[in-house]
């Protein structure tokens, strides 16, 4: 069946550096895409999304990018944080919020003082 | 509240006890989620309800897991004759009736079988 998927489930950035994490996902359907970050203990807390008819979108400190061409969804987060420190999870959703989120694996991205 | 809650926050059964996880969403969300997150692992999808629909079990892993919904608002997990393998964080989360909006998260309930 349909999936998203992460390339990388472990990341080390130093502090103050840019981070990229990057996700696959393969239901050309879907339109909506949210980024989430789950600290340790913690539920996951929404972070940025993005509809299919735009290809970037920005936040304070973090910009996804969106590659419908090759169904690639990227989250970069500037100057990185010790509080940065989390799991980062992608997620879609085939019609704009009315239907389930599928939920990719995750990435761990630890920050290194 | 302002949040979605759920409780109990951290549950320790014994191996073939029934659980019941709860979860209250953020008042006027008509859609919620019941997730599982085993430790050091992605979101495993479980049930979805969105309003007066059938919900979608399409996630249960068995027929020991079941869900229900009191119309728009709270909702209960039971799990029956609990495993060890059941031990995992159960998430819930909802979001309002139209779309785009992002679904909203809580703590989850932390559940360990021995």
């Amino acid at each position: 069946g349909e999936s998203v998927g992460l390339h990388l489930p472990t990341l080390s950035v130093q502090e103050g550096d840019n981070s990229i994490i990057n996700c696959a996902y393969s239901n050309s359907a879907s339109d909506y895409f949210i980024w989430y970050k789950q600290e340790s203990g913690k539920g996951p807390q929404f972070i940025i999304d993005i509809r299919s008819n735009m290809d970037k979108r920005q936040g304070q400190r973090v910009t996804v990018l969106l590659n419908k061409t090759v169904k690639h969804l990227s989250l970069q987060i500037a100057a990185t944080q010790p509080g940065d420190s989390a799991v980062y999870f992608c997620a879609e959703n085939p019609n704009f919020g009315n239907e389930k989120l599928t939920f990719g694996t995750g990435t761990r991205l630890t920050i290194i003082p | 509240g302002a949040g979605v809650s759920q409780s109990p926050s951290n549950k320790v059964t014994e191996k073939g006890k029934d659980v019941e996880l709860r979860c209250d969403p953020i008042s006027g969300h008509t859609a919620l989620y019941w997730y599982r997150q085993r430790l050091g692992q992605g979101l495993e999808f479980l049930i979805y309800f969105q309003g007066n629909s059938a919900p979608d079990k399409s996630g249960l892993p068995s027929d020991r897991f079941s869900a229900e919904r009191t119309g728009e608002s709270v909702s209960t997990l039971t799990i029956q004759r609990t495993q060890q393998e059941d031990s995992a964080v159960y998430l819930c989360a909802s979001n309002p009736s139209w779309g785009g909006n992002t679904i909203y998260f809580g703590e989850g309930s932390w559940l360990t079988v021995v």
